[in-house]
Formats: C-alpha cells, sequence, structure tokens
C-alpha cells in the first residue's frame, strides 16, 4: 500500500496565480483532512472532510477550497495565491473520527508563493 | 481542546532512554492524550495515546499521571532515527481534530 500520497512535491507560485493539490490515499478511510505548517510550528487544520461529496471548514479555511468528489482523493486549491500561504501543505487520513482515530500523514507539499 | 506545554528541545544518547514530558493541568474528563511525530522533511506519525492508564507499544510507552494533568511519553533506548518534533496533543472524543502545538525538539548524539 502507498499510504497517503501527495502531488506535486514542490511547487512556485507567483501571487494571484492558482493551483491545486491532490491529495490519495489507498486505506479506504472515510475522514480526509488538510493542514499546513508555517516554519518553526505546529500543523494547523484547513479544511477536512467526513465522506466522498462532504467537506467542511477547520481552524485556517480562509483563501482555500477542497473538493472531495471520490472517496480516496482529496483536493486543496488556491484560487488567487498570496505570500501568507507560502507553507507546507499536508493531507491526512483516518477511518475514524473518534478514538482511536490515528491520522496517517502525507510526504507533504512545499509551496512557495512570490 | 485543552492546552498542552512541552519543553522546546531535550537531548538524549543514543540507546539511552528519554522522557519527554507533557503539562496539560486543564486537561477535560473526555480528552484523550496523543503523541505523533514528525521526523524531518516528513509528515507527522502517529505515536501512542492513553486515557488515564499507562499504555506501551512498540515505540514507546505513556505515563499518565494519577490527576491526569502531566504525562510523559518513554522512547526506552533512543536511536538516531528517533530524532525528530515530538507533538503532545489533547483531543476531546467528540471529534477528531488534532491541534498541533511547537512540540519538543528531540536529539539525539552517537
Amino acid at each position: 500500500n502507498a499510504g497517503v500520497t501527495q502531488t506535486p512535491k514542490f511547487r512556485v507560485l507567483k501571487t494571484g496565480q492558482s493551483m491545486t493539490l491532490l491529495c490519495a490515499q489507498d486505506m479506504n478511510h472515510e475522514y480526509m483532512y488538510w493542514y499546513r505548517q508555517d516554519p518553526g510550528m505546529g500543523l494547523r487544520l484547513i479544511h477536512y472532510s467526513v465522506g466522498e461529496g462532504t467537506t467542511a471548514k477547520g481552524e485556517v479555511p480562509d483563501g482555500y477550497n477542497v473538493s472531495r468528489l471520490k472517496k480516496q482523493n482529496f483536493l486543496l486549491g488556491l484560487e488567487s495565491a498570496a505570500p501568507s500561504q507560502t507553507s507546507v501543505y499536508f493531507c491526512a487520513s483516518s477511518y475514524a473520527l473518534t478514538t482511536p482515530n490515528e491520522q496517517f500523514f502525507g510526504p507533504g507539499t512545499r509551496l512557495t508563493v512570490l | 481542546d485543552a492546552k498542552t506545554t512541552q519543553p522546546n528541545s531535550m537531548e538524549s544518547n543514543e540507546e539511552e532512554p528519554v522522557h519527554l514530558p507533557c503539562n496539560h493541568s486543564t486537561i477535560s474528563g473526555t480528552d484523550y492524550i496523543h503523541w505523533y511525530r514528525q521526523l524531518p522533511s516528513q509528515g507527522p506519525e502517529y505515536v501512542i495515546h492513553g486515557l488515564t492508564s499507562n499504555v506501551n507499544n512498540r515505540m514507546a510507552s505513556l505515563a499518565i499521571a494519577e490527576d491526569r494533568k502531566s504525562s510523559t511519553l518513554i522512547l526506552h533506548r533512543a536511536t538516531l532515527r528517533d530524532a525528530a518534533v515530538y507533538y503532545c496533543i489533547l483531543r476531546c472524543d467528540s471529534w477528531g481534530k488534532l491541534q498541533f502545538g511547537a512540540g519538543t525538539q528531540v536529539v539525539v548524539t552517537p
């Protein structure tokens, strides 16, 4: 099993450009999450999904949109990138919401917005 | 979610035990204590979790104080591969959101 994979691994954008980050999991997990991690800080939840076709806002959702058209994929979109969105983005998935709720994380996407 | 307090960093020699403290004085009765770690340039990975009793697994042990206001993650024999940032997280059982703090940077020297 590949677990959680993320595409791309690195990306540089100019301010105002758009892009989509793809997260895929092959563990048949219902729940998926997008986090961002700024230098020297812990992860912060952007959006999450409790199943195919559903999404919800997390702690820092502004400037991002998400879609979960297929159970195994969770897309994170930036419609108009800003330098403040320079960060490392991690996707995660889990079997359940409640404990035990081990979240499996992908390797991350390093995004720089100039 | 209740807040946790961890030291910024800790150092250990290889093959010695590492005790990572976490204070959570405002923990509620429904909060589980979770530990994750993040190796350099990787996503976090689950280590262990507990509610009231001490817990052991292949990676580590979790010792929880009787009043639950603090806990300690124990790595029994540190290896170079254990060098990572360790996060202590409280999570209410009603919903699985993980709130990460800054964590403890563990440095393992040969």
